[in-house]
């Protein structure tokens, strides 16, 4: 079955502080993995989109990183602002065109000051 | 282009009656979303659509749940009668070309059923 697991499930840091999210997944084969950030009362919204061959992507103070053979991601926030407090879910997208993404159920980060 | 709008933002209802959320996608996106989110289990798809044709409605809990999609621009997801348990929050979301492309999520409704 398609799961994917997100760790820890919450997390909180001082403000400028670093972190690291973990996401793990059984997705396979699959075309490429995603991570959104979902503030509190809205949607989610795409960071980053890793396709299977890539091993790391940085998006500002955001960088993820996958490795496809111990189908692992990891997304790494440096220096942590307080607009960083959010959830971040990780999102698998099967290789069959016809399956749908397969989500985990988050870690929620709350940044404090 | 104001992205995915949804309504009601809030929903509170009695146990029993109709509830019928709404959503319209970003123009031009082929792909329409249903999902619940709750604490426990996190984001479940419900049901999709392509170019306004329901494909994959084995997400729905149960037969009290019903979408549609009648034209490219608005969608309807409909519980009857509504539960306690169906409590949670519902998104749609839209994508443009391909089934596993970047989803384009609304701001989502909050269900209560008392």
């Amino acid at each position: 079955k398609n799961q994917v697991e997100q760790s820890p499930q919450s997390l909180i840091i001082l403000e400028g502080k670093n972190c690291t999210l973990q996401c793990n997944y059984t997705v396979s084969p699959f075309s490429n993995l995603r991570w959104y950030k979902q503030d509190t009362g809205r949607g989610p919204v795409s960071l980053t989109i890793m396709t299977f061959s890539e091993n790391t992507k940085s998006n500002g103070r955001y960088t993820a990183t996958l490795d496809a053979d111990t189908k692992q991601s990891s997304l790494h926030i440096t220096a942590s602002q307080l607009s960083d407090s959010a959830s971040y879910i990780c999102v698998v997208s099967p290789l069959s065109g016809n399956t749908p993404l397969v989500f985990g159920k988050g870690t929620r980060l709350s940044v404090i000051a | 282009d104001a992205g995915v709008i949804q309504s009601p933002r809030h929903e509170v209802t009695e146990m029993g009656q109709e509830v019928t959320l709404r959503c319209k996608p970003i123009s031009g996106h082929d792909y329409l979303f249903w999902y619940r989110q709750t604490m426990m289990r996190g984001l479940e798809l419900l049901i999709y659509f392509n170019n306004n044709v329901p494909i994959d409605d084995s997400g729905m809990p149960e037969d009290r749940f019903s979408a549609k999609m009648p034209n490219a621009s608005f969608s309807t997801l409909k519980i009857q009668p509504s539960e306690p348990r169906d409590s949670a929050v519902y998104f749609c979301a839209s994508s443009q070309a391909q089934l596993n492309e970047k989803l384009f999520f609304g701001s989502g409704t909050q269900l209560s059923v008392l």
